[in-house]
């Protein structure tokens, strides 16, 4: 079975500086998505960041990034010129490719803190 | 609708009590899903619906658990004889379709079980 890693549970940055938070997944399989979603106090799950594992490139998204290492089986999401706005939770997700349901396996996040 | 609408947005009932929450999802999303959202956990699966039929339901803990979603639209959890452990936040998403399609959530239910 996949699971997914998040071993940071609480992460600070300052206002503008850059953070980078930490996941790592187990797989057997070659084909897969993985996801990073944001999750504010309001409880509703925002997507980030997706990252195709056929792809090499790694995904970006306005100030945000991923360093995708396959062969590791790590994914890691970085932010930029850090906002007040970027406090919340992050969750790291992985889904199989294909397959008959769209099922995210989730880690169990780490709270982003930004300092002003 | 514009987005995917969870009601109520919390729930506190009784131990043993019998509970409904409600998924109205993105107009046109045939895919929906249901997670558990424990506290300090991240989202667990629950079901997956494609249309009106569940294709999967592993996710489900026990027989207490059913959702139905009769006309391939809203989608009801339903949870009976409710334990102080079922107490977390329900959410709800939808996408397009299988395969690549992006999921849209809720912000959820968040239920209290006494």
């Amino acid at each position: 079975a996949q699971t997914v890693t998040q071993s940071q549970p609480e992460m600070s940055v300052q206002e503008a500086e850059t953070v980078t938070l930490s996941c790592t997944y187990d797989t057997s399989e070659s084909d897969y998505y993985l996801f990073w979603y944001k999750q504010p106090p309001s409880r509703q799950m925002i997507l980030v960041i997706r990252q195709e594992a056929y792809k090499q490139q790694n995904a970006t998204e306005n100030r945000f990034s991923v360093n995708f290492q396959k062969a590791a089986k790590s994914f890691s999401l970085k932010i930029s010129d850090s906002q007040l706005g970027d406090a919340a939770m992050y969750f790291c997700a992985y889904r199989n490719y294909g397959g008959a349901t769209n099922k995210l396996i989730f880690g169990t996040g780490t709270l982003l803190a930004v300092q002003p | 609708g514009a987005g995917v609408s969870q009601t109520p947005s919390n729930k506190v009932t009784e131990k043993g009590k019998y509970v409904e929450l409600r998924c109205d999802p993105i107009s046109g999303h045939t895919a929906l899903y249901w997670y558990r959202q424990s506290l300090g956990q991240g989202p667990e699966f629950l079901i997956y619906f494609q249309g009106t039929g569940a294709a999967d339901d592993s996710g489900l803990p026990n027989d207490r658990f059913f959702a139905v979603r009769p006309e391939g639209s809203v989608s009801t959890l339903k949870i009976q004889r409710t334990e102080r452990g079922d107490s977390a936040v329900y959410l709800c998403a939808s996408s397009r379709g299988s395969g690549a399609n992006v999921l849209t959530f809720g912000a959820g239910s968040r239920l209290t079980v006494l």
